[in-house]
């Protein structure tokens, strides 16, 4: 079975810094798909980026990018210039059929 | 409607009732998720449709759980003799497709039960 975890249950940032949340995950699969998803107190799941796991580029997205090491199955998503609209939950979320597994979360505080 | 959505919003029931969760998905989607949140946790799969028919139900827990998609759009959660335990909030997501490319989830706000 696909697990995947992140670490770190808290963690926060000044306003403008630039802050690291890890995700690590474990497959025998060779095709798969990584994601980070953002879920705001309203609790919609908003979708931040996508990885696909035979491209070896990390993807980005604005002020968000990943570092993807697939030998340690690591997948680490770094927020550049903070915002105080990024405070929020975010998960780390592994594809491979059709079911999306979570991790258990990173709650993103980002201080004034 | 432009988003999923999902009523009630919030249900509160008492120990033994009969609950109904209902998601909107986003026109023309023909995959439906429903997940499971518990307080501090990840979203826990429970079951997927791809248009009418359920094709992965592993996820439910138990029998008291049931779900239905009978013309491919709006579904249905179903619980049945509620428990303390199931309070959570319960996501729907959907998306064009399913395989690797459903990790496009789109989902609603979620509706969250409280079982008393």
């Amino acid at each position: 079975a696909q697990t995947v975890t992140q670490s770190q249950p808290e963690m926060s940032v000044q306003e403008a810094e630039t802050v690291t949340l890890s995700c690590t995950y474990d497959t025998s699969e060779s095709d798969y798909y990584l994601f980070w998803y953002k879920q705001p107190p309203s609790r919609q799941m908003i979708l931040v980026i996508r990885q696909e796991a035979y491209k070896q580029q990390n993807a980005t997205e604005n002020r968000f990018s990943v570092n993807f090491q697939k030998a340690a199955k690591s997948f680490s998503l770094k927020i550049s210039d903070s915002q105080l609209g990024d405070a929020a939950m975010y998960f780390c979320a592994y594809i491979s059929g059709s079911r999306l597994t979570f991790g258990e979360g990173t709650q993103l505080t980002v201080n004034p | 409607g432009a988003g999923v959505s999902q009523t009630p919003s919030n249900k509160v029931t008492e120990k033994g009732k009969y609950v109904e969760l209902r998601c909107d998905p986003i026109s023309g989607h023909t995959a439906l998720y429903w997940y499971r949140q518990s307080l501090g946790q990840g979203p826990e799969f429970l079951i997927y449709f791809q248009g009418t028919g359920a094709a992965d139900d592993s996820g439910l827990p138990n029998d008291r759980f049931f779900a239905v998609r009978p013309e491919g759009s709006v579904s249905t959660l179903k619980i049945q003799r509620t428990e303390r335990g199931d309070s959570a909030v319960y996501l729907c997501a959907s998306s064009l497709s399913s395989g690797k490319n459903a990790g496009e989830l789109f989902f609603g706000e979620g509706s969250r039960l409280t079982v008393l």
